[in-house]
């Protein structure tokens, strides 16, 4: 079956700190990778996208590349801020989403 | 810009209590969809209407039934509100099935 896996939280990091969340993923085809950003008390927003092997996903200094050998999808950044701090959720499309269970991001100052 | 809007954003129920979740879009989407997000649980999905006029079963719809009313509307309904359904519960769309999800702000349900 289709599934996403990502790792435990929280994660809590001070600000310019490097940020790795690592995610990968079960597919039975070749799936859309996703990371959306959920902000306290709001919905999940769209982050960043992929849709095939090698490419790499990018928005507001998150990146994330589509790695078929380790079915990957790690989200990175290289300096985060204080206004960073979201839950993250890994995604794929495979005619309909899965979601990853999130990962809960705070950077202090 | 509206996007997804869902109504009413906090909702308190008594067992037993039925209501119905709001959710409506104004970007012409195809289809539309329905998650719970409990905590450590990421989003199940409960129903989806993959196009005006359908509508399937997501991963955990016991308790709840859904309308799509038209192209833009896309309800939730539970008959009979037990505890284990208190929850976050958030409306999405998107184009078509295989296209983005636009996400609603959620409503936060406490059934008492």
């Amino acid at each position: 079956g289709n599934s996403v896996t990502q790792m435990e939280g929280p994660v809590t990091l001070s600000e310019e700190a490097f940020l790795t969340i690592n995610c990968t993923y079960t597919a039975t085809g070749y799936p859309s990778l996703f990371w959306y950003v959920q902000y306290p008390g709001e919905g999940l927003q769209l982050l960043l996208k992929a849709t095939k092997a090698d490419d790499k996903g990018s928005n507001k200094g998150f990146e994330a590349t589509y790695r078929k050998e380790t079915t990957s999808f790690h989200l990175e950044k290289g300096s985060v801020q204080v206004s960073d701090s979201a839950v993250y959720f890994c995604a794929l499309n495979w005619g309909q989403f899965y979601f990853g269970t999130g990962t809960s991001l705070t950077v202090i100052p | 810009n509206a996007g997804v809007t869902q109504t009413p954003k906090f909702q308190v129920l008594k067992t037993g209590q039925s209501m119905t979740l709001q959710c409506a879009q104004d970007m012409n989407h195809n289809s539309m969809y329905w998650y719970r997000q409990d905590p450590g649980m990421g989003l199940r999905l409960i129903y989806y209407s993959a196009s005006e006029g359908t509508t399937d079963k997501g991963e955990v719809p016991n308790g709840y039934n859904v309308s799509r009313l038209n192209k833009r509307e896309f309800s939730l309904r539970l008959e009979s509100a037990a505890p284990s359904q208190t929850s976050v519960y958030f409306c999405a769309s998107s184009l078509g099935t295989e296209n983005i999800q636009y996400f609603g702000a959620g409503t936060r349900l406490s059934v008492l």
